[in-house]
């Protein structure tokens, strides 16, 4: 019955060689979130989408970019990634807002070598 | 600034004893507030909501109540149960964006035996 599904549960990768990360829903919700949660700190906000309308916070680095294909599929490319980037990344989704309800997927947790 | 902050975990109670997590938030404006919780192995997910001041969320035996004099949104739960155990996080949302919410670094419950 899982709703938004994240796939790996782990992923270990090796400085700066790109990774992606996959996210998908069967909700059918308008936007999607990623978030980066590292260890003992808040979850933060990288992007989202609304539909295709693509989002970026101000503070993401150039580093991390994201793919929305359709309704369905949300992936996270990280380009070179460094030691700084080792985290747990939240995907979440919701119909509209976030002040409804975000609905989070496990986490993939990226371990950097 | 838009901030949220929580006390420090873990916190390690004893079943059946009163329960509280206190979060309190820096205000601009009239924020949503939320707390979401994180059981081992699972994404987050939305435990309850207060949209505004004297609000009272409550789900599962938790209640929090907006409180905009003291800026705090504190859960409580009067008799805590082995299986509550898990993190915690406080949110708000901002006023000037609907799809950002600002977290709190999380509050690790344990309830023993």
């Amino acid at each position: 019955d899982a709703m938004v599904i994240q796939n790996p549960r782990y992923q270990v990768t090796q400085f700066g060689k790109p990774v992606t990360l996959s996210c998908s829903q069967t909700l059918n919700h308008n936007v999607m979130y990623w978030y980066q949660q590292k260890s003992s700190q808040a979850p933060k906000l990288l992007f989202h989408y609304y539909d295709k309308d693509f989002n970026n916070e101000a503070d993401t680095p150039d580093n991390f970019q994201s793919r929305r294909p359709n309704t369905s599929f949300c992936f996270l490319d990280i380009r070179s990634p460094g030691l700084g980037d080792a985290a747990m990344y939240l995907c979440a989704t919701s119909v509209r807002t976030a002040n409804e309800k975000l609905f989070f997927g496990s986490g993939t947790q990226l371990s950097v070598l | 600034g838009n901030s949220v902050t929580q006390m420090e975990g873990p916190v390690t109670l004893s079943e059946e004893a009163f329960l509280t997590i206190n979060c309190t938030y820096t205000a601009t404006g009239y924020p949503s507030l939320f707390w979401y919780v994180q059981y081992p192995g699972e994404g987050l997910q939305l435990l309850l909501k207060a949209t505004k001041a004297d609000d009272k969320g409550s789900n599962k035996g938790f209640e929090a109540t907006y409180r905009k004099e003291t800026t705090s949104f504190h859960l409580e739960k009067g008799s805590g149960q082995v299986s509550d155990s898990a993190v915690y996080f406080c949110a708000r949302s901002l006023r000037d964006s609907s799809y950002k919410l600002i977290f709190g670094s999380g509050t690790r419950l344990l309830v023993r035996p």
